[in-house]
């Protein structure tokens, strides 16, 4: 069964650092998001990409985050500098169809930040 | 805010047993789905129903959707060991999920 994968599965940094955050969508899925949790609280929007464009993104989402799809797999997620509030599980969705059909879900990355 | 709350925050059952938990949201949907979380893993889809549905079943599970009270429900019926997990609801409008806080259920041999 297709499923979204996501690397790597821990990373860990410096406050200040950049990390991407890599994950390959289902193939034949054309929406992209990633979500955000921190521990013991709720999972977060953060944005949704599709046709190389976002297409919404929250509050928490500022100058510091963004998104790309590099080539015709890849999804990722860049922060340029991280700090130590971004500590937390990061998913990547996916969805065929934008808001109206089930978001399959990657196992997420824990990123650490010291 | 359209998020979704589930209640109860935690339900602890006997193996066997149904488990039942709700979510009531504010605002308009096009759908609502439910996702089951094992700690500190991803996020596993169940179900979703649309906002013209009343009811879903896969398997043990049936979720029920009442748009005028903004509220849905899920069934876990005849509850095995393995069914501990936090379970979500979240819902969808303006291409973005919303989730709840979720409800914990534990599962007891």
């Amino acid at each position: 069964e297709p499923e979204v994968t996501q690397t790597p599965s821990h990373q860990v940094t410096q406050m200040g650092q950049e990390v991407i955050l890599r994950c390959v969508p289902i193939s034949n899925h054309l929406y992209f998001y990633w979500y955000r949790q921190i521990l013991g609280q709720k999972v977060e929007f953060l944005v949704s990409f599709y046709n190389n464009e976002i297409s919404e993104k929250s509050e928490i989402f500022d100058d510091q985050f963004s998104v790309e799809r590099p080539d015709g797999s890849n999804f990722t997620l860049k922060i340029r500098s991280t700090k130590l509030e971004d500590s937390a599980m990061y998913f990547c969705a996916s969805s065929e169809v934008l808001g109206r059909n089930e978001q399959f879900f990657g196992p997420g990355t824990r990123l650490t930040v010291l | 805010s359209q998020q979704g709350e589930e209640d109860p925050q935690a339900l602890s059952i006997q193996e066997g047993e149904n488990a039942t938990m709700n979510c009531s949201y504010k605002t308009s949907i096009n759908n609502l789905q439910w996702y089951r979380q094992n700690s500190g893993r991803g996020l596993v889809h169940l179900i979703l129903i649309r906002s013209n549905e009343r009811e879903k079943h896969s398997g043990r599970l049936r979720v029920t959707l009442d748009t005028s009270k903004k509220s849905s429900s899920l069934l876990i019926t005849a509850s095995r060991a393995a069914d501990t997990a936090s379970y979500f609801c979240a819902t969808d409008r303006d291409y973005k999920l919303s989730f709840g806080a979720g409800t914990t259920v534990t599962v007891r041999a």
